[in-house]
């Protein structure tokens, strides 16, 4: 079974609104990572969070992660119609970290 | 740099066909990963190689197999398709250690019928 779950789904805001989006995970983790998708395409790395790290930066993204929850967000700022895709966390195993589990994904729709 | 390719990146098949696809990693990388997604599964882990080597696998069966050349190109297999087949197959290459960022392919998008 997959690794991790994200939540919401899907989320429909408008533009200039912040979305957060959640992930969880079910074992021990070296890093966590979000990718998005655009409609039908492969998946852009956005962000890695490693597992002793608790909050990072990348322009309008942020990310927190909660190993004890095994959890974590992602937050874009200040949304864009162009932010619309899916996002997916993905964790490679702490005990084999070159195989990779993504979760489901949320469907972000910005609308402008 | 150049991205990953995928070749072709529309396949259309009959069940009992079989299929192959071809994934050029970016430049300086030694592993690919490959990926199937349908609306239903998500996003599965296939298989990884690294250096010519199936280093990882994942729960599927027989049917789909793959290989990696001595320039890290990679082909993927699938023999006697079926209709649940059909989907999404993503490749992704990355430097092959410590798990970090995978950079993905635009995907092969297939159909069996």
């Amino acid at each position: 079974s997959q690794q991790g779950e994200e939540d919401p789904q899907a989320l429909s805001i408008q533009e200039g609104e912040n979305a957060t989006m959640n992930c969880s995970y079910k074992t021990s983790i070296n890093n966590l990572q979000w990718y998005r998708q655009n409609s039908g395409r492969g998946l852009v790395h956005l962000i890695l969070i490693r597992s002793n790290e608790r909050e990072k930066h990348s322009g309008r993204l942020r990310v927190t992660l909660d190993t004890s929850k095994k959890s974590s967000s992602l937050l874009i700022t200040a949304s864009r119609a162009a932010d619309t895709a899916s996002y997916f966390c993905a964790t490679p195993r702490e005990d084999n970290f070159n195989k990779f589990y993504f979760g489901s994904g949320t469907k972000l729709n910005v609308k402008p | 740099k150049a991205g990953v390719t995928q070749t072709p990146r529309y396949l259309i098949k009959t069940r009992g066909q079989q299929v192959t696809l071809s994934c050029s990693p970016i430049s300086g990388h030694r592993s690919v990963s490959w990926y199937q997604q349908t609306p239903g599964q998500g996003l599965q882990f296939l298989f990884e190689y690294f250096s010519e080597t199936q280093r990882n696998k994942g729960n599927f069966p027989g049917r789909f197999s793959g290989r990696q050349f001595s320039n890290s190109r990679s082909e993927m297999n699938v023999s006697t398709l079926e209709l649940g087949d059909s989907a999404l197959y993503l490749c992704a290459s990355s430097y092959g250690t410590e798990g970090l960022e995978q950079y993905f392919g635009p995907g092969t998008r297939l159909t069996v019928t």
